[in-house]
């Protein structure tokens, strides 16, 4: 079975900053997909980024960017230039994937990260 | 287009009783979910559906039975309601569980609160 690890219960930045928060996981298997995913106050599930593992290119989304290291297993998110509506609680999440690259579409998620942006 | 969308958003239930959760997608998806969050914790999947007709368990089934009505559709019913039920219940869909290379993105419904006493 998997796991991830968020071990940042919460996080605070200053608007216009950068912030990164840590994600671990636990598995066996070599295919697989990682998400974050952003949860505002409106309890709203919002898909903020996706990597491949087979992918070594770190995914980047305008001000989100991962630094997703496979043999560590981690999988962090960098937001740059902090904005007020990034204050969210944010989940990093697993989905496996078989040998051929297709998906069994579950998500194993974090117990997540709430960030917070100060004006 | 509503995306996936939940009823009840709130709900509270006395110990025992019975509640079915509806929840419906426009998107044409193949794969829908049923996930639970509870606070301090990430979302838990009960069961989901691949594909219309199909459904099976995921992390936490116990207490809870699915029917995939249709491919829009996807209910989840609380047959005797329990206090450690208590939680926030989301909705999700994608285009396929299976069958498509690369990560298939889940699609969120706004959550049912629900609250047994």
């Amino acid at each position: 079975a998997q796991t991830v690890t968020q071990s940042q219960p919460e996080m605070s930045v200053q608007e216009a900053e950068t912030v990164t928060l840590s994600c671990t996981y636990d598995t066996s298997e070599n295919n697989y997909y990682l998400f974050w995913y952003k949860q505002p106050p409106s309890r709203q599930m919002i898909l903020v980024i996706r990597q491949e593992a087979y992918k070594q290119q770190n995914a980047t989304e305008n001000r989100f960017s991962v630094n997703f290291q496979k043999a560590a297993k981690s999988f962090s998110l960098k937001i740059s230039d902090s904005q007020l509506g990034d204050t969210a609680m944010y989940f990093c999440a697993f989905m496996r994937a078989n040998a051929g690259g297709t998906s069994y579409g579950k998500l194993t998620f974090g117990q997540g990260t709430i960030l917070t942006v100060h004006p | 287009n509503a995306g996936v969308t939940q009823t009840p958003k709130f709900q509270v239930l006395k110990t025992g009783q019975s509640m079915t959760l509806q929840c419906a997608q426009d998107m044409n998806h193949n794969s829908m979910y049923w996930y639970r969050q509870d606070p301090g914790m990430g979302l838990r999947l009960i069961y989901y559906s691949a594909s219309e007709g199909t459904t099976d368990k995921g992390e936490v089934p116990n207490g809870y039975n699915v029917s995939r009505l249709n491919k829009r559709e996807f209910s989840l019913r609380l047959e005797s309601a329990a206090p450690s039920q208590t939680s926030v219940y989301f909705c999700a869909s994608s285009k396929s569980a299976v069958g498509l290379a690369g990560g298939n993105e889940q699609f969120f419904g706004p959550g049912t609160r629900l609250t047994v006493l």
